[in-house]
């Protein structure tokens, strides 16, 4: 398996575009979460969702953030407009069952100037 | 967001040393407590991983010591390496498949 697969692995937008970021997570996994990694915060959980049902977005630090998950191979998350302090690296992670191993994507770093 | 605290933030070892990073948790529905390990320019990957019901877990030269009623847990990395030079992360999930990560420690193993 080619693992959990993100895209774009780099993006540079302008201030207020907006940005869409892609993630196939692993054939067969039923739970797929959205990270954001920053210097200062670490590694934050922005949203996951357990058969394509969003479970908790209490992570999602504003209405500009929205995340979707049509179907079991693919995941979006959109932010709309785009912000400077949006720039961060954002990592996409599936699983299969409980208490089991998260396998993450190589990430899409952000920027956004 | 923070439920799980993780210290110290950076640490140097000489090669052969021992690398200690510890961790606390609030939220007693967590049930599983994995450590990952990142190297620059990748995601993290699963080191090891712990249940509450057990008290130690050793995979090679890595151990997790695990103290349910004090709410915390600890990475040992024995005999450490300069090719475990590495940001640590320790997370905590629940039985809703929530995973929550620690602040990471970024380790450096000098030769």
């Amino acid at each position: 398996d080619a693992g959990v697969i993100q895209s774009p692995r780099h993006e540079v937008t302008e201030m207020g575009q907006e940005v869409t970021l892609r993630c196939k997570p692993i054939s067969g996994h039923n739970s797929l979460f959205w990270y954001r990694q920053t210097m200062m915060r670490g590694l934050e959980l922005l949203i996951y969702f357990n058969n394509n049902v969003p479970i908790d977005d209490s992570g999602m630090p504003e209405d500009r953030f929205s995340a979707k998950m049509p179907n079991a191979s693919f995941s979006t998350l959109k932010i709309q407009p785009s912000e400077p302090r949006d720039s961060a690296v954002y990592f996409c992670a599936s699983k299969q069952g409980a208490r089991t191993e998260a396998f993450f994507g190589q990430g899409t770093r952000l920027t956004v100037v | 967001q923070q439920q799980v605290k993780q210290s110290p933030q950076s640490l140097i070892v000489q090669k052969g040393g021992i690398s200690i990073i510890n961790c606390a948790y609030e939220n007693t529905a967590f049930d599983y407590f994995p450590w990952y390990q990142q190297f620059p320019g990748k995601g993290p990957a699963l080191l090891i991983a712990i249940r509450p019901d057990v008290s130690e877990k050793k995979e090679g030269r890595f151990t997790i010591s695990f103290n349910k009623s004090a709410k915390q847990f600890s990475l040992h990395i024995m005999d450490s390496q300069p090719g475990d030079s590495a940001t640590y992360f320790c997370a905590a999930m629940d039985a809703t498949n929530k995973l929550i990560f620690g602040t990471g420690t970024l380790l450096a193993v000098q030769p």
